[in-house]
């Protein structure tokens, strides 16, 4: 079992919509947690990180960690066509990044 | 502001000639990073500096070393390219006295021809 699973979609939905954008986590000692936002040919850029489990909202997104379930989310409400990404769940341990594979999204206008 | 700086964006290199692809941060962070990225998989760990001390993950081949002459400064070298290493090299930083969340730069894309 990996320790961090993503599907990798590709996840399509229509502009306006929420999307939830999922990982599943096998590793207690897992302390922080984040999401990466991925434009193609760029690197990855830190949307949010959040450390106990809960909400925490940003704008437009929200991340969500059931740290219980071993579970995290990232919500974006009124998605728009610049949102088309792939997204990467990543959590610390040890110092180190554990990357989801990451999830490509395609809003259609 | 770009606060982690990578140069070239793109970088072109033979089959076994040298290469070497540079990062520089103004977040005066403690700890940086280089990873191999292909496309539609996960960046992966290279090798990482915290301050001076050099840590290299066990998989990483030999081709591949780094320098760190400075906070602000650090270099990948792939001593001897083959077709396999074409791929988008990311430097990222850290802060390992606060949370160490990472923050990459844009990428530098080899191709080894």
């Amino acid at each position: 079992q990996k320790e961090v699973e993503q599907d990798p979609g590709p996840l399509s939905v229509p502009e306006g919509a929420i999307v939830s954008l999922n990982c599943t986590y096998s590793n207690s000692a897992f302390q922080y947690f984040m999401w990466y936002r991925q434009y193609s040919r760029k690197g990855p850029e830190l949307l949010m990180y959040t450390y106990s489990s809960g909400n925490k909202e940003d704008g437009r997104f929200t991340a969500q960690v059931d740290k219980s379930s071993k579970y995290i989310s990232l919500f974006i409400r009124d998605s728009q066509p610049s949102d088309s990404a792939t997204y990467l769940c990543a959590m610390i341990r040890d110092d180190k990044i554990i990357f989801g594979k990451g999830t490509r999204l395609h809003i259609l206008p | 502001d770009a606060m982690v700086i990578q140069n070239p964006r793109y970088q072109v290199t033979q089959f076994g000639k040298p290469v070497t692809l540079s990062c520089s941060q103004t977040l005066n962070h403690n700890v940086m990073y280089w990873y191999q990225q292909k496309s539609s998989q996960a960046p992966k760990l290279l090798f990482h500096y915290y301050d001076k001390d050099f840590n290299n993950e066990a998989d990483t081949p030999d081709n591949f070393q780094s320098r760190r002459p400075n906070t602000s400064f650090c270099f990948l070298d792939i001593r001897s390219p083959g077709l396999g290493d074409a791929a988008m090299y990311l430097c990222a930083t850290g802060d390992r006295g606060t949370k160490n969340i990472q923050y990459f730069g844009a990428g530098t894309r080899l191709s080894v021809l």
